[in-house]
């Protein structure tokens, strides 16, 4: 079974839809994070937590919200999704704080269309 | 602020060859941690490489290896005897050690495509 899971993998909507994406891990890492990757601009980060009682923004977090309901679950939310959030979008995780060295662990990814 | 460059948006290869992706990254930090990922069609996010900053023997695993230039703010991806599986998007990232946040600062990708 995969470590790090996120449904639905892909998702069309209409903009001014409300939309969740899900992710949950089984490698029992207490810090997770949300990317989007847009073509010719990377991966860039929306929110981080470090554990159930402390998310963060990142660079890109308008237009977001997230939710750690577990330490083994992280919502992302679009409240009303618009077209230029049509995107893939990653979940991953890492380890302790002091475990910068194993990098972090990619969920397999959510293709978001929005029309 | 810390950013990752990848000069090279598209690169092909020859089965059985040598190539070098390029990356360069702008940091003031001396403490901080350099991946390459690869992602396949498949869409999955793929670690292939990791250094320390403070390490400056270059990193290597079985046909991937890799040239830190600390100096020159400078990791670039070797991949040796390139395999039609190599077939991928890479992406460098850069994470700062020092911050206590552990976040990634990507590159915007090098899409490499293996010929046969």
């Amino acid at each position: 079974d995969a470590d790090v899971t996120q449904t639905p993998r892909n998702r069309i909507t209409k903009t001014g839809k409300r939309i969740m994406l899900e992710c949950s891990q089984t490698k029992g890492h207490d810090r997770m994070y949300w990317y989007r990757q847009d073509p010719g601009l990377g991966l860039r980060l929306i929110y981080y937590s470090f554990d159930v009682k402390d998310i963060n923004k990142g660079e890109i977090s308008d237009g977001y919200s997230v939710s750690r309901q577990a330490q083994a679950k992280f919502s992302l939310s679009l409240e009303s999704a618009i077209p230029n959030q049509t995107a893939l979008y990653f979940c991953a995780t890492s380890e302790k704080r002091d475990s910068p060295w194993l990098g972090q662990f990619f969920g397999p990814g959510t293709r978001l269309t929005v029309l | 602020a810390q950013t990752v460059t990848q000069s090279q948006p598209e690169m092909s290869v020859q089965e059985a060859e040598t190539v070098t992706l390029s990356c360069t990254y702008d940091t003031s930090e001396n403490n901080y941690y350099l991946f390459w990922y690869k992602q396949p069609p498949s869409r999955q996010m793929i670690l292939v490489i990791r250094q320390e900053a403070y390490k400056q023997q270059n990193a290597t695993e079985n046909r991937f290896s890799v040239n830190f230039q600390k100096a020159a703010k400078s990791f670039s991806l070797k991949i040796s005897d390139s395999q039609l599986g190599d077939t991928a998007m890479y992406f460098c990232a850069f994470m700062p050690g020092t911050s206590g946040t552990y976040k990634y600062i990507f590159g915007t990708g090098t899409r490499l495509k293996v010929l046969a």
